[in-house]
């Protein structure tokens, strides 16, 4: 099956600083999104991004599916960040997988 | 108006009982999923149903049973609770099998 990486597993930035998330998938998908999930343990959908940009305020999400990659951008940081990235692909199977995620800290 | 919703919230129960979770969308959506998040944060799908219809039955065991009385609900009942079965459990919903996914609050269930 698609195995998806994402990195880096952990990230500490300061408040007012930008990032980039990495997620790599080993097979052509048709579905691709970004979901936040905040230390409440809420899951956010942030992007359905199987090919192209998207923006969508201080977050913007870039995949390239040729090259099976997608990046997400956070621009000018804030604490409300904080919590777990995660990356989840789908192929024909139309079965998301999900990558382990990078647990981002944003400290003020 | 909560879009996806979940109950309970929280489930402490004993090992060997039987409990379910009940499971709402208020979007009209037409599909909803099934997910298990372990204790590192790992998620897995377990079922999706698309109007009612079973389409995703992942290799889980058989005392999991889900529900769709109709396309706006979606039950989990879990037979003879393990140690192991002690999870966070989501809900979510798409407009279609490949759609963007909206998840419910999620319950945390205890086995003691």
């Amino acid at each position: 099956g698609i195995q998806v990486e994402q990195s880096p597993p952990d990230l500490i930035l300061q408040e007012g600083a930008n990032s980039t998330l990495r997620c790599n998938f080993s097979d052509s998908v048709n579905n691709l999104q970004w979901f936040h999930q905040n230390p409440w343990g809420q899951l956010i959908n942030l992007f359905y991004i199987p090919s192209g940009t998207k923006q969508n305020g201080r977050l913007s999400a870039t995949t390239v599916a040729t090259e099976r990659y997608s990046l997400l951008y956070i621009s000018s940081s804030q604490t409300t960040d904080s919590g777990v990235y995660f990356c989840a692909v789908a192929g024909n199977n139309r079965k998301l997988i999900w990558g382990l995620g990078t647990s981002l800290a944003v400290n003020p | 108006d909560t879009a996806v919703s979940q109950t309970p919230k929280y489930l402490v129960t004993q090992m060997g009982n039987d409990k379910s979770i009940k499971c709402e969308q208020n979007l009209g959506h037409d599909t909803m999923y099934w997910y298990k998040q372990d204790s590192k944060k790992f998620l897995k799908i377990m079922f999706s149903y698309n109007n009612k219809e079973l389409i995703i039955n992942e290799t889980v065991p058989n005392r999991f049973s889900p529900k769709s009385p109709d396309k706006a609900h979606l039950n989990l009942h879990i037979n003879s609770l393990e140690l192991g079965d002690s999870a966070v459990y989501f809900c979510a919903s798409s407009w279609d099998r490949e759609g963007q996914q909206y998840f419910g609050p999620g319950t945390r269930l205890t086995v003691t």
